[in-house]
Formats: structure tokens, sequence, C-alpha cells
């Protein structure tokens, strides 16, 4: 059973501090990981796909690592506003199977 | 573009009712997959259509059917439905393994 992980939970930060998460996927047959915003009441919207061990993707305040030996891919965000607040959401794609594979997600709330 | 498009917005059915839910994707996305949001878990795999043939299916009894039609919009169908189905259900089109694009969902609430 493939099983993606996502730490914290829950996460309340402070207008103006950088905060990042966890997520940890299967590290075998790895084809690409995927980041999704999604804000309450609102769709997910991706942020990344990550598919080369040792990638980082930037997107404005928002970055991301990926560590495919390991299985793992942080999500970075830099001095974070109210607007950051959503729960991020990371999925994996392995070659055995066409579908996605989601975590539980990282429920960000930024305080002003 | 139009985005993804999913209806109703929101149903109330009743225990051994059956559902049909609608997803209309992206212009040339052929690619469409369902997932089932409920408190506390993830996003739920349901399965996935391409080309109007169901390319993946995920854990989820034979309650759970869905199709695909020539232009891509696809429906997924709930039959006897039961209390634990109310959940929120999302689509989401994209070009074969790409980032995925996702509609806003249908509330279903089963009484």
């Amino acid at each position: 059973i493939l099983n993606v992980e996502q730490s914290p939970q829950s996460l309340h930060v402070q207008e103006g501090d950088s905060t990042n998460f966890t997520c940890s996927f299967p590290s075998s047959n790895f084809y690409a990981l995927h980041w999704y915003r999604w804000e309450t009441a609102k769709s997910p919207e991706a942020l990344f796909v990550m598919t080369l061990n040792g990638d980082e993707k930037k997107k404005g305040r928002i970055s991301a690592t990926l560590n495919t030996k390991e299985g793992y891919s942080y999500l970075y965000i830099k001095g974070s506003q109210p607007e950051d607040s959503a729960t991020y959401l990371c999925a994996f794609a392995s070659y055995n199977t066409d579908k996605l594979i989601f975590g539980t997600g990282t429920r960000l709330q930024v305080f002003p | 573009k139009a985005g993804v498009t999913q209806t109703p917005r929101y149903l109330i059915k009743t225990r051994g009712q059956q559902v049909t839910l609608s997803c209309s994707p992206i212009s040339g996305h052929r690619s469409v997959s369902w997932y089932q949001q409920t408190p506390g878990q993830g996003l739920q795999f349901l399965f996935e259509y391409f080309s109007e043939t169901q390319r993946n299916k995920g854990n989820f009894p034979g309650r759970f059917s869905g199709r695909q039609f020539s232009n891509s919009r696809s429906e997924m169908n709930v039959s006897t439905l039961e209390l634990g189905d109310s959940a929120l259900y999302l689509c989401a089109s994209s070009l074969n393994r790409d980032e995925q694009y996702f509609g806003p969902g249908t509330r279903l609430t089963v009484t």
C-alpha cells in the first residue's frame, strides 16, 4: 500500500514568519511529486510538479525541494502572509500506477 | 480558457437513493479523475478516465461507478447511498500525467 505522509498536520504562525512542511513518500518507482494549495471554499490549485531528484522549484515566496532517494519533499514559505493560509497537499505518482496518492495535508494559518 | 466545472454544487439525498455527479474538464484535457474528501481524510482517489476508458480505479465499493463521454465530460454515479458517502467529491482534469486542475467540487449530504 502506497502511503504519503505530511507533517505537521497543522501550523499556526505570525505574519512575517518563515515556515516549512514535509511530505514523505515511497522512494521506489518514483515518477513525480505534486504540491497543491487548497484555500477554504476554493478548488485545490497546483503549485509545483517535481520529477527530478534534487529539484528545487520556486514561485514567489514559496519554494520546494525534492529528495527521491530518501522519499521526502519540503515546502518552504518565506515571510508568511495571511493570504498564505490554506491547506497544503502533496501527492505522489509512481511508475506503477497513473493515479495520484495524496497526503492528508498541512493546514497553515497565518495570523496578522 | 474555462476551468473545470462540476454540477451540482450541493446535493442532499437520503439513504438508499442513487446520485449522479457531472464534471466538465478543461477543453483539450482528456484525463478526468474523481476524488472523495471526508473530514480528517486526504483526497481519496476514486477513478480516472482517459479517452472514455477507465484507466485506474481506487479502493471503493462497486456502488461507485463512472463513465466518460466522447467530449471528455465525465459522470460519477453512486448507488444505494449510505450515510458514510457524505463528502466533497472533486474532479480534476489533466493532460496525461501532468498537474491536475480541480473543479469546485460537489458537496453531497446523505441523510
